[in-house]
């Protein structure tokens, strides 16, 4: 199956820096990566994802590059906030449904 | 997102008992999913279901089943829960179908289950 590794596991940042996140993946067969944020005691939810045909996305501040050859994918968040401050998954799937998620990334923006 | 729900949202049990976990959903959505979230593990799936019939093993289904009663209700049993099944439990959706423009996964607020 699909194996995700997703660096560094924590980060803190001071308010205005960049934040980048890391993903690897094993599978070549996937296909789909989405970006998911999850907020002290909330929910997941989707922020970014970008599919195989394509090698970068952006949103605002947030932007997704893709690297097919070399299995990886990395999340950008740039001018950061207070409000970024989140555990943010990475995900994998050789379709839309069956993510494998990487283990997280704790980002802290210190004021 | 109050259009995906479960019940219940925290639960402690013993070593050995049975336990449903019950997630609904109003978003009319065909995929429904269970994961379980552990520290440093990140989201692992356990079941997904395309529709009533139609159940599929994740990553991680020992010591689960689900049971898909409509399509908006799919429940994940514990038929004889231990400690190590202790984690946050997520129910999830999803559309599908032509013209969908997104595959985005809509999670309810979890359930937070301690086995003692």
């Amino acid at each position: 199956g699909e194996n995700v590794e997703q660096h560094p596991s924590t980060l803190s940042v001071q308010e205005g820096d960049s934040a980048v996140i890391k993903c690897t993946y094993s599978d070549s067969a996937s296909n789909y990566f989405p970006w998911y944020k999850q907020e002290l005691g909330k929910r997941p939810q989707l922020i970014i994802d970008i599919r195989s045909n394509v090698g970068e996305k952006k949103d605002q501040r947030i932007a997704v590059t893709l690297n097919k050859t070399a299995k990886h994918f990395s999340l950008h968040i740039t001018e950061t906030q207070p409000e970024d401050s989140a555990v943010y998954f990475c995900a994998a799937a050789p379709n839309d449904y069956k993510l494998s998620f990487g283990a997280g990334t704790t980002v802290t923006v210190r004021a | 997102d109050a259009d995906v729900t479960q019940t219940p949202r925290n639960r402690i049990t013993k070593t050995g008992k049975r336990i449903m976990l019950e997630c609904s959903q109003t978003k009319g959505h065909d995929r429904m999913y269970w994961y379980r979230q552990d520290p440093g593990l990140g989201l692992r799936l356990i079941y997904y279901s395309f529709d009533v019939k139609d159940i599929n093993k994740g990553e991680i289904s020992d010591g689960y089943s689900v049971s898909r009663q409509a399509q908006a209700k799919f429940s994940l049993s514990l038929e004889s829960a231990i400690p190590n099944q202790t984690a946050l439990y997520f129910c999830a959706t999803s559309d599908v179908g032509q013209g969908v423009l997104s595959y985005e996964q809509y999670f309810g607020p979890g359930t937070r289950l301690t086995v003692t």
